[in-house]
């Protein structure tokens, strides 16, 4: 089956600590994305990447950081410098060209910190 | 001005209901406009792509109004299935692939 699968479900930081979130899909797509959703809060975009080797500061970039490898995988690691890392990380992709601009979207991982 | 605007909700409306929702863009540039669907706890997922013509999809019917740059979502009669939060997602503009996401509308369908 074709996807985007995130892992962990929920992951766990402590304090000083980097932690990083895994997303990888099978779907050929060139683009992908992290948002970070808060409660009652819309998505805000964390990074996105449009092509291999090559990625994007969003809206609030500050305290995390990624790479972009390979088409299929783009993990986010939240640093230690993230103050408040405690949210729901949703990782995107999206398929190039007219009308392919669709986002799927992975099962998330919940980041709370101890 | 936020970029995307919803009403939050919620909604509550009995089965069999109809009701609709709007969403409010300001960027004048954007090009495509999508309504996800996101139940608690869980990714969003796409319920439709929002067309200049409208478009409909079973029970559920979406229009765009670019003149007053806005998007519409009509979901008749209503199931239970059909609580969650709906969200209005918006791109940046022609050429981008960023994304602008509103905070969503709950609705809760009662028996």
């Amino acid at each position: 089956d074709g996807g985007i699968t995130q892992s962990p479900k929920y992951l766990f930081r402590k304090e000083g600590q980097n932690v990083t979130l895994s997303c990888e899909q099978n779907l050929n797509h060139d683009a992908m994305y992290w948002y970070r959703q808060d409660p009652g809060q819309g998505l805000r975009l964390i990074y996105y990447s449009q092509i291999v080797n090559d990625f994007q500061k969003g809206d609030i970039a500050e305290g995390y950081s990624v790479s972009r490898e390979k088409k299929e995988s783009f993990p986010l690691t939240v640093t230690s410098a993230q103050k408040n890392p405690t949210a729901f990380y949703l990782c995107a992709s999206t398929s190039s060209g007219p009308g392919q601009e669709t986002q799927y979207f992975g099962p998330g991982t919940r980041l709370l910190v101890l | 001005r936020k970029e995307v605007e919803q009403d939050p909700g919620p909604f509550n409306v009995p089965e069999g209901a109809t009701v609709a929702f709007n969403c409010t863009y300001s960027n004048s540039a954007s090009q495509s406009f999508f309504w996800y669907r996101q139940d608690c706890r869980k990714e969003p997922k796409l319920l439709m792509s929002v067309y200049s013509s409208g478009n409909e999809d079973g029970r559920f019917t979406a229009q765009l109004n670019r003149a007053s740059q806005y998007i519409s979502l009509l979901i008749r009669d209503s199931k239970l299935s059909d609580s969650a939060t709906y969200l209005c997602v918006v791109n940046k503009g022609s050429g981008t692939y960023k994304y602008i996401f509103g905070t969503g509308t709950r609705l809760k369908v009662l028996a």
